[in-house]
């Protein structure tokens, strides 16, 4: 079964704009932590913002921000004034509570466009 | 500067061959892991080690050994009963198991298998 969704296969959205990348997951656990991770052209894995599900406050990485509804399973990546750089693979990530195994989402390719 | 490697970035094999993947990291790191990536497909997990000389499957584990002789060392084989190996492989490590460690990737090997 698919722990990890993410519907947009593909994204763009012009320089200095904003875009929000969806995710949602399922859980029957109460205390967990999501992240985001990007993946640019050179496939380099990397950290983007993580989450804690007992905070209630949202996390936020200078222009990475997320939007997290813990009843509804979802969180999403909020990118605000886009640059060339974003331009990547995006992957939601949920860790299971043993041995720190992650599940990942399929991804979302977001395209910068200048 | 503290990190994983991988090597090499592309690895090119006759089918019937076994391959390994070379995973070496410096951060001090007890777990250590294996994932394959797929186009259009997130990250699935091969193996997982927490600690040295320990090591168990993934959720994809079929035709891949793995071996933890060193903390800093984590290489996989691909054996020729793995059907279908051409891939882009992605090692991590993170400092724990709980569920609030951030994983972090080495650049990847490119696996292709003729």
């Amino acid at each position: 079964a698919q722990t990890v969704t993410q519907s947009q296969p593909e994204m763009s959205v012009q320089e200095a704009e904003t875009v929000t990348l969806s995710c949602t997951y399922d859980t029957s656990e109460n205390n967990y932590y999501l992240f985001w991770y990007k993946q640019p052209p050179s496939r380099q894995m990397i950290l983007v913002i993580r989450q804690e599900a007992y905070k209630q406050q949202n996390a936020t990485e200078n222009r990475f921000s997320v939007n997290f509804q813990k009843a509804a399973k979802s969180f999403s990546l909020k990118i605000s004034d886009s640059q060339l750089g974003d331009t990547a693979m995006y992957f939601c990530a949920f860790p299971r509570s043993n041995f720190n195994k992650f599940y990942f989402g399929s991804g979302t390719k977001l395209n910068v466009k200048p | 500067d503290g990190g994983i490697t991988q090597s090499p970035k592309y690895l090119f094999r006759k089918e019937g061959q076994n391959v390994t993947l070379s995973c070496e990291q410096n951060l001090n790191h007890d777990a250590m892991y294996w994932y394959r990536q797929d186009p259009g497909q997130g990250l699935r997990l091969i193996y997982y080690s927490q600690i040295v000389n320990d090591f168990q499957k993934g959720d994809i584990a079929e035709g891949y050994s793995v071996s933890r002789e060193k903390k800093e060392s984590f290489p996989l084989t691909v054996t020729s009963a793995q059907k279908n190996p051409t891939a882009f492989y992605l090692c991590a490590s993170s400092a724990g198991t709980a569920s609030s460690y951030e994983q972090y990737f080495g650049p990847g090997t490119r696996l292709t298998v003729t």
